[in-house]
């Protein structure tokens, strides 16, 4: 069945270091890739998403690319800041049934 | 607009209590789904509805029972709850279940956070 590893936690940075939250996943056909971030005591939200091989999704300084290859859509930043401490976690969509496919969910802490 | 607004924030109830939780989007959506959260783990999927009809129950104990009134609303209503089900309820909402590789993005609120005493 479909199924996503995605890099265990927690991960703790200093401000400004370069971020890599590894994501891979098992899945059939080509499924739209996601990454949702949930800041303390709040919901999810949509952080980048991707939808065909080769596909960079962005926003806010992350970026994710899917790469069909290696079944992988790793996060990266560049300079993380303390605002960006959250829990991320990386989503296939299973295409045929509609439902994400979480992974286990990586908690980021950035120290000033 | 992506929002998907979910009342109330905190709920408390007995567990011979009957609460319900809401949920409303209005960006024309025709997907609504509820997940259950627990601490330090992902949203697990409980129901799907697809043009108002219950499309996917995830063998969720029937003291859950989801209802959807209108394209734009979605109620989880709560009866003779366990200390266990204590968790956050999120509810999301996407274009349409089927829109495959399209972009069909799942968009969700901020959840309603529910403990049962």
């Amino acid at each position: 069945g479909n199924s996503v590893t995605q890099m265990e936690g927690p991960v703790t940075l200093s401000e400004e270091a370069f971020l890599t939250i590894n994501c891979t996943y098992t899945a059939t056909g080509y499924p739209s890739l996601f990454w949702y971030v949930q800041y303390p005591g709040e919901g999810l939200q949509l952080l980048l998403k991707a939808t065909k091989a080769d596909d960079k999704g962005s926003n806010k300084g992350f970026e994710a690319t899917y790469r069909k290859e290696t079944t992988s859509f790793h996060l990266e930043k560049g300079s993380v800041q303390v605002s960006d401490s959250a829990v991320y976690f990386c989503a296939p969509l299973d295409n045929q049934g509609g439902k994400l496919i979480f992974g286990q969910g990586t908690e980021l802490s950035v120290k000033p | 607009d992506t929002e998907v607004t979910q009342t109330p924030k905190h709920l408390v109830m007995g567990m011979t209590n009957k609460k319900s939780l809401k949920c409303e989007q209005h960006m024309g959506h025709r997907a609504m789904y509820w997940y259950k959260q627990k601490a330090k783990k992902p949203p697990e999927l409980m129901f799907v509805y697809s043009y108002e009809k219950l499309s996917i129950n995830e063998s969720v104990p029937s003291r859950f029972s989801p209802e959807c009134p209108n394209s734009s609303l979605l109620n989880l209503h709560l009866h003779a709850l366990q200390p266990e089900d204590s968790a956050l309820y999120l509810c999301a909402s996407s274009q349409d279940r089927y829109q495959g590789t399209g972009g069909n993005t799942i968009y969700f609120g901020e959840g309603s956070w529910l403990t049962v005493v």
